[in-house]
């Protein structure tokens, strides 16, 4: 595997369901980043972890709940979504951290759809 | 608050034929304003990061440019392989946002 990859690429789940995302980085970086892309809107970062240490969290609802074992993997535990929250998650990662400048690189994304 | 526009938010074009895509930014400070390239179903890939004005990079027929308010991204003699949505991004001086423009989507016919 290169780059960072993500599982599952697609998801569908009801609104009382439990599932995780999770993503790989196979770069060697030490930052990973949560990403939302719904429709029509911007890019939206969602959590930030450099060197396992969440480091920013956009206001996110407690609804999606992050986890960092380690620089090479993060997850993305859903419960109880809305159908608002149906989007394309994308997962990235960066050799420094937002406060280093560093380009990131995304991996496929897991299209959401949460009935 | 950071702001990031992008315009237009699609372009359709006859290959061969140059255009440029703009990002127009307001931030507290720059620390770095990225472009990247989406294809459909895909996440975006990085292209250039320029980091204060003046600054240019190119790759292929991709050039961007920067200013204190503005980048552009010059595509010259597109080819049908260069349709794909176009993402601008800032990083502000306090070093723990990054603010993504909406996107422009190019579409090169051959």
């Amino acid at each position: 595997e290169t780059g960072v990859t993500q599982t599952p690429r697609h998801l569908v789940m009801g609104m009382t369901n439990k599932k995780s995302l999770k993503c790989e980085q196979h770069l060697g970086h030490n930052a990973m980043y949560w990403y939302k892309q719904s429709a029509k809107k911007p890019l939206e970062l969602m959590f930030v972890y450099n060197f396992k240490e969440q480091t920013e969290n956009n206001s996110v609802p407690s609804r999606f709940s992050p986890e960092c074992p380690n620089s090479s993997h993060l997850f993305l535990h859903l419960h109880t979504l809305q159908p608002e929250d149906s989007a394309l998650y994308l997962c990235a990662s960066s050799q420094g951290d937002l406060a280093g400048g560093y380009e990131q690189y995304f991996g496929p994304g897991t299209r959401l759809t949460v009935t | 608050e950071d702001q990031v526009t992008q315009s237009p938010e699609a372009l359709r074009l006859q290959e061969g034929e140059s255009s440029s895509l703009n990002c127009s930014y307001t931030v507290s400070g720059l620390r770095g304003l990225f472009w990247y390239r989406q294809d459909p179903g895909k996440g975006p890939e990085f292209l250039f990061t320029l980091y204060s004005a003046g600054e240019e990079k190119e790759k292929e027929r991709l050039k961007a440019t920067l200013t204190k308010k503005e980048s552009f991204l010059h595509i010259t003699a597109p080819k049908p392989e260069d349709s794909a949505t176009y993402l601008c991004a800032v990083n502000d001086a306090a070093g723990n946002k990054l603010t993504f423009g909406g996107g422009t989507r190019v579409l090169v016919k051959p």
